[in-house]
């Protein structure tokens, strides 16, 4: 079965510091990495997402590094800020025909003032 | 505004009583998706739709069926529903094209099967 491993589970991290959540696939045709950003209450929000031709994206304080011969890849969130509290998944997918996403067990972040 | 609805938000019913959870989108989109979430499984799809009439399983579709009549609505069907399927739903659109940027999530369903 497909699967997506995501790490750590929980994350506690000061107001100003990095945030830093990694996942790890097995398929290598997964060519589609999005993240999302569930707050409580809320559905799961799209974030950012990267394509295994590129090692890097960067969406202001938000970047993806992927690494392709480990089949990894993260979310590293910069000067992390209370409102970034929430839940993070990461995912993987197959374009251009299944659309089967599998998505990581989730990293609940906490920023602490 | 661009938005995927779904209805009805909380649900609390019996083993056996047959519930359909509606899913509609205004953007026009081609693809649809519904996801279960649980506790430490994280969000695990139970069905898709490329298009109208186009319907595949996910991950875990055992107990559920779906429709896709209308390009805006995907409604969840639960003939049977029993208690392992309580759970919180999420239904989810994107459009066309190879990648997901565009995909967007419904408010959830909670369902509570006694």
């Amino acid at each position: 079965q497909q699967q997506v491993k995501q790490s750590p589970q929980s994350l506690i991290v000061q107001k100003g510091g990095i945030s830093i959540i990694n996942c790890a696939y097995e398929n290598t045709a997964f060519d589609y990495f999005p993240w999302y950003q569930q707050f409580p209450g809320k559905g799961p929000a799209l974030l950012i997402a990267i394509r295994p031709d590129v090692s890097e994206k960067k969406e202001g304080r938000f970047t993806i590094s992927f690494n392709k011969s480990a089949k990894q890849f993260s979310l590293h969130i910069m000067d992390s800020q209370p409102g970034d509290s929430a839940t993070y998944f990461c995912a993987a997918s197959v374009q251009g025909g299944s659309e089967k996403l599998v998505f990581g067990k989730g990293t609940k972040l906490t920023v602490n003032p | 505004e661009a938005q995927v609805t779904q209805n009805p938000r909380y649900l609390i019913t019996v083993t056996g009583k047959k519930l359909t959870v509606t899913c509609s989108q205004n953007m026009n989109h081609e693809y649809m998706s519904w996801y279960r979430q649980d506790p430490g499984l994280g969000l695990r799809q139970i069905y898709y739709s490329m298009n109208v009439e186009v319907t595949d399983k996910g991950d875990v579709p055992e107990g559920y069926k779906v429709s896709r009549k209308e390009k805006r609505n995907f409604p969840l069907i639960l003939e049977s529903p029993s208690p392992n399927q309580t759970s919180l739903y999420f239904c989810a659109s994107r459009s066309g094209g190879a990648w997901q940027e565009t995909q967007y999530f419904g408010p959830g369903t909670r369902l509570l099967v006694l």
